[in-house]
């Protein structure tokens, strides 16, 4: 079993659709971190969160320490937002990737 | 642009090859990672280096050998590999170990 585990493998979403992509991990963290990866496989990091709520233009992710769950939501989605997310936590000597959400918005 | 290159972008070579992947970053970084990225797996963090010295080797194999000159450059040579480690490998680096990570574009590497 994997010690990250993100939901929905895949996802497609009509332009403008309020998105929605959860992770769930099973270790203590320091930090968790939102990734995105375009096709082409450049990836740039979104978030690094260790508690509560951060928010970038479209983009806002949430983290429950308790429940040790975080989601990544996508406000009025845009083609442009297709890609794969990817939940990586880190337990402070240790990173531990999900496998990723792949994302298609379609105009 | 994210600050971080990465060279070759494409490699193909046979199993009884010697190649090496370089890693350059222009972000002042202290820390940095080498990735592989296999279809329809998890990233794989495969070497970590803090300050030019090895932190981390995640059980890799020998035929994969990284080399850290100083913080900016990171090289991963490789001899004698597999068909099965045909994959994408990405660097990345940070400003401080285990903070926010900045990749480069990644190679992507075919053995045949």
């Amino acid at each position: 079993k994997n010690e990250v585990e993100q939901s929905p493998q895949n996802l497609t979403a009509q332009e403008g659709e309020f998105i929605t992509i959860n992770c769930s991990y099973s270790v203590g963290i320091s930090a968790l971190h939102w990734l995105q990866q375009h096709p082409g496989g450049g990836i740039v990091s979104l978030f690094m969160l260790s508690s509560g709520k951060k928010k970038h233009g479209r983009l806002i992710a949430t983290i429950n320490i308790q429940e040790k769950h975080s989601s990544l939501h996508i406000t009025a989605s845009h083609p442009r937002d297709s890609a794969v997310y990817i939940c990586a936590v880190n337990t402070g000597n240790q990173f531990y990737f999900g496998t990723g959400t792949s994302l298609t918005v379609i105009p | 642009e994210t600050g971080v290159t990465q060279t070759p972008r494409h490699l193909v070579m046979g199993m009884t090859n010697k190649k090496s992947l370089k890693c350059e970053q222009h972000l002042g970084h202290n820390a940095m990672y080498w990735y592989k990225q296999s279809a329809k797996k998890p990233l794989e963090l495969m070497f970590v280096y803090n300050f030019k010295e090895q932190t981390e080797n995640n059980s890799v194999p020998s035929r994969f050998s990284p080399e850290c000159p100083n913080s900016s450059h990171l090289f991963l040579h490789l001899h004698t590999l597999q068909p099965e480690d045909s994959a994408l490998y990405l660097c990345a680096s940070s400003r401080l170990l285990q903070g926010e990570q900045f990749f480069g574009p990644g190679t992507r590497l075919t053995v045949l």
